[in-house]
């Protein structure tokens, strides 16, 4: 069974760069032919996919975020990570990783708090 | 604002059945698979149905998807207290090349 936990800094300054950490246990993250995914949700509010990196390594961003988004594997740590620069209040939220296509998004890390604020 | 429409809210009475609806585009809908998702308060999202119609081992069927043309349906029978939640429909995005949710509905068993 899959397992996916994320992990990084809860809270993070204006401006500052979002740095999170998708580690994967129960299986390889280079060794299916998956899609591992960041998505987030505002409090109170809907998902909002962020972008997906292919066991292949090739990646895909939301139009929304691309010139800020930067998704990357580390197969020697089974983990994959997220970089979102020039974070304004408007990227807090509790942000999951998940493994899947968009149409079958079957494993789902618990999901982090990220607040931005100084 | 969503790329893909649902009611903001649905109810029905505990045994009842209750459909959540799921609109797009030819652009996403019309052209990809669509999932279905429950989040329960303070919890990760779960699959409920993927590739339209199909269910992940362990969801019952009182879970169903349908889909026609630009739109997708879930339905939800026999309801119970616990299938309180959010649902979320979600698909790939053929023009923004992107994937995509809906903006969720919040089902509550009267």
């Amino acid at each position: 069974q899959v397992q996916l936990q994320e992990s990084g800094p809860g809270l993070v300054k204006p401006s500052q760069t979002l740095s999170l950490t998708c580690t994967v246990s129960g299986g390889s993250i280079s060794g299916a032919n998956s899609y591992w995914n960041w998505i987030r949700q505002p409090a109170g509010k809907g998902l909002e996919w962020i972008g997906r990196i292919h066991t292949s390594g090739s990646t895909i961003y939301n139009p929304s975020l691309k010139s800020r988004v930067t998704i990357s594997l580390d197969t020697s740590k089974n983990q994959f990570s997220l970089n979102l620069s020039s974070v304004t209040a408007a990227d807090t939220a509790v942000y999951y990783c998940a493994r899947g296509p968009v149409s079958q998004i079957g494993f789902w890390g618990q999901g982090t708090l990220v607040t931005v604020a100084s | 604002q969503s790329v893909l429409t649902q009611p903001p809210s649905v109810s029905a009475a505990p045994g009842q059945k209750v459909t959540i609806s799921c609109s797009g585009s030819s652009s996403n809908i019309g052209n990809n698979y669509v999932s279905w998702y429950q989040q329960l308060p303070g919890t990760a999202p779960k699959l409920l149905i993927y590739e339209n119609i199909k269910r992940p081992s362990g969801i019952p069927d009182r879970f169903s998807g349908s889909k026609s043309g630009t739109s997708a349906t879930l339905g939800i029978t026999g309801l119970q207290t616990g299938d309180e939640a959010d649902y979320y429909c979600g698909t790939w995005d053929s023009s923004l090349s992107a994937g995509i949710f809906g903006g969720g509905t919040k089902l509550t068993v009267l």
